[in-house]
């Protein structure tokens, strides 16, 4: 079946460590994105790739990075950087001539 | 500035009765506006959209919402509630080239409806 995969589901890392969230697609949609959701406060835009080879910043890209080699994978890795990263992350993409968004299941980071 | 207002956090029907969970936009131009609902520890699963057309959209397990112009609002209902239907709403709108992109959404601050037996 066509969908988006999400993966890890869980993921626990300690403070300092980088780690990376995978996202891939099987839709064939261009358009591919990251959002983090925290309680209360919705989702709020990360990144997002309109081709492969190319993203752009969302409202919140600070200490997160993306790369867009294969139109299949849009993978996020949040850095050290990332004041506050525990948070549930969702990726998503998009059908072009509506806009409407496919979702995958999610990851919830948890910093220890 | 683009956005999309959810005026409750959370809403609160006993099954079997109606549900209405708001929501309004401040956009230029004509929007494509969403709803979504997300189950806990689940993604966001399409439930319907207002492309152009008929005011009365029907959707997925039953939803329908109306598109308001004049009140720029695109309210979710549903005749009946069911227990099942407890989870996370969402609404969103499309602008074309907002954020210098095509149609990248904006998303409501999500309504928690509980709907009790």
């Amino acid at each position: 079946d066509g969908g988006i995969t999400q993966s890890p589901k869980y993921l626990f890392r300690k403070e300092g460590q980088n780690v990376t969230l995978s996202c891939e697609q099987n839709l064939n949609h261009d358009a591919m994105y990251w959002y983090r959701q925290d309680p209360g406060q919705g989702l709020r835009l990360i990144y997002y790739s309109q081709i492969v080879n190319d993203f752009q910043k969302g409202d919140i890209a600070e200490g997160y990075s993306v790369s867009r080699e294969k139109k299949e994978s849009f993978p996020l890795t949040v850095t050290s950087a990332q004041k506050n990263p525990t948070a549930f992350y969702l990726c998503a993409s998009r059908l072009s001539n509506t806009g409407e968004l496919f979702f995958g299941e999610g990851s919830r980071l948890t910093v220890l | 500035a683009q956005s999309v207002a959810q005026p409750e956090d959370q809403v609160n029907v006993a099954e079997g009765n109606p549900l209405t969970v708001k929501c309004t936009y401040s956009v230029s131009g004509n929007p494509y506006l969403f709803w979504y609902v997300q189950y806990p520890n689940r993604g966001l699963q399409f439930l319907l959209k207002y492309i152009t057309g008929d005011n009365l959209v029907k959707g997925s397990y039953g939803f329908e919402a109306e598109f308001n112009k004049s009140q720029t609002s695109f309210h979710l209902k549903k005749p009946s509630a069911l227990v099942s239907d407890s989870a996370l709403y969402f609404c969103a709108v499309r602008v074309p080239n907002y954020g210098g992109s095509q149609g990248n959404l904006i998303f409501g601050k999500g309504t928690k409806l509980s709907v009790k037996p």
